[in-house]
């Protein structure tokens, strides 16, 4: 089957540790996406990838980071830095910039005791 | 970028057409209007896009008014799987804002 994983759906971790979220997609999508979800809250953009070796900054990327080493993957490193790491993290991608359809994965909760 | 004002909540009984409206006061003549949902705890869904046309595809139709300044999903007949939180979005420079949406609930 063709998608998004996302990896582990569930995540623990204590307060003051790195963690890295996994993106992985086998659409051969150029562009992939994180974002943030809080509770009752839409979505924000994280950061994003237009193409294999680089990637933007999107609204609230303060505390994160990102590599785009293939065109398969996107990890996410949620840092110590993050003030409030407790949230909803979901992956999308897209053909390209300007394709119609953005795919998301299922997204991983992650929980700083 | 262009912001969008959805209603917070709505309900909509099974069976019957759900119109949810949206309004974009602010888009540019070139930006799209998007609408994805996402059910509880899942990924947002694409459901439709469109520019200035009505749209119509096997999910729903989208009406645009002739200013391009609101909009409005229809789901012509509810089911109670439709129910979601539904998000009106203008793209802006390739990239999707997410808001509150509006969160249906369909009543059997």
């Amino acid at each position: 089957d063709g998608g998004i994983t996302q990896s582990p759906k569930y995540l623990f971790r204590k307060e003051g540790q790195n963690v890295t979220l996994s993106c992985e997609q086998n659409l051969n999508h150029d562009a992939m996406y994180w974002y943030r979800q809080d509770p009752g809250q839409g979505l924000r953009l994280i950061y994003y990838s237009q193409i294999v070796n680089d990637f933007q900054k999107g609204d609230i990327a303060e505390g994160y980071s990102v590599s785009r080493e293939k065109k398969e993957s996107f990890p996410l490193t949620v840092t110590s830095a993050q003030k409030n790491p407790t949230a909803f993290y979901l992956c999308a991608s897209r053909l390209g910039v300007e394709a119609v359809e953005q795919f998301f994965g299922p997204g991983t909760r992650l929980t700083v005791l | 970028d262009a912001k969008t004002t959805q209603p917070t909540s709505m309900d909509c009984a099974e069976g019957r057409a759900a119109n949810l409206p949206c309004n974009h006061s602010t888009i540019s003549g070139n930006e799209y209007v998007y609408w994805y949902r996402q059910i509880h705890s899942q990924g947002p869904q694409y459901i439709i896009h469109g520019l200035k046309n009505n749209e119509t595809n096997e999910m729903a139709s989208l009406i645009i008014t002739e200013d391009r300044k609101s909009s409005t999903l229809i789901l012509p007949h509810a089911t109670l799987r439709d129910t979601a939180v539904y998000y009106c979005i203008v793209m802006s420079d390739y990239k999707l804002s997410f808001g509150a949406g509006t969160t249906v609930t369909v009543r059997a």
